[in-house]
């Protein structure tokens, strides 16, 4: 059974600050993708990343897959109130396919 | 247009009683899937069928039962409802099979007592 460890579990922090979402595994992914949740809705897809060492940028959220395909990074730089919410990653592929593994998430909230 | 809903948003039930939570996906996708998610938010793969065929069953018990009438729709309905049944249940879909990239509905919350 594939697993993805994340971390940390929650995260609080001022307006401004920076910070990084881990998302770790001992198996190989195809690919890796990023969620977030906001409450009362179904998570809603981020970013896809499949290459090792790719990096992504989505304004000030930036995505890090490892080179070996077996861990990724969130990193949000200057935390805004909009971007509290449940961060979730998720690996497809390897010995799951057609499944994706979800990692048990972040809670992040960030206050002005 | 919502892409992905299901219906009821909100559902409170007895110990023992049966119920329907329904799907429909308007993105013409070719799977969806049935993702139960725990109190502390964690997401765990219920099912997943293809072009109406089961595809993925995973260790659930034989109290859930999906039907998918079409690929547009896939339902869940619950037999003889436990308390530890009480969840957020998503509905989502993707393009394949293939770890697409999943549309999720905004969930049932189910709430058994």
């Amino acid at each position: 059974t594939q697993l993805l460890e994340q971390s940390p579990q929650f995260l609080s922090i001022q307006e401004g600050e920076n910070l990084t979402v881990y998302c770790n595994s001992s198996s190989v992914f195809s690919s890796l993708q990023w969620y977030r949740q906001e409450p009362g809705e179904g998570p809603v897809l981020l970013v896809t990343v499949v290459t090792g060492g790719e990096v992504k940028k989505l304004k000030r959220l930036t995505f890090q897959f490892g080179d070996a395909r077996k861990d990724s990074s969130l990193h949000i730089t200057a935390a805004q109130p909009g971007d509290t919410g449940l961060y979730l990653c998720a690996g497809g592929g390897g010995t799951s396919y057609g499944k994706l593994t979800f990692g048990q998430g972040t809670i992040l909230t960030v206050h002005p | 247009d919502t892409a992905v809903s299901q219906t009821p948003k909100y559902l409170v039930t007895q110990m023992g009683n049966d119920k329907s939570i329904k799907c429909e996906q308007n993105l013409g996708h070719d799977t969806m899937y049935w993702y139960k998610q725990d109190s502390k938010k964690f997401l765990k793969i219920m099912f997943s069928y293809n072009n109406k065929e089961l595809i993925i069953n995973e260790t659930v018990p034989n109290r859930f039962s999906p039907k998918s009438p079409d690929k547009a729709h896939l339902n869940l309905h619950i037999n003889s409802l436990e308390l530890g049944d009480s969840a957020v249940y998503f509905c989502a879909s993707s393009l394949h099979t293939d770890n697409s990239p999943l549309h999720f509905g905004n969930g049932t919350r189910l709430t058994v007592t």
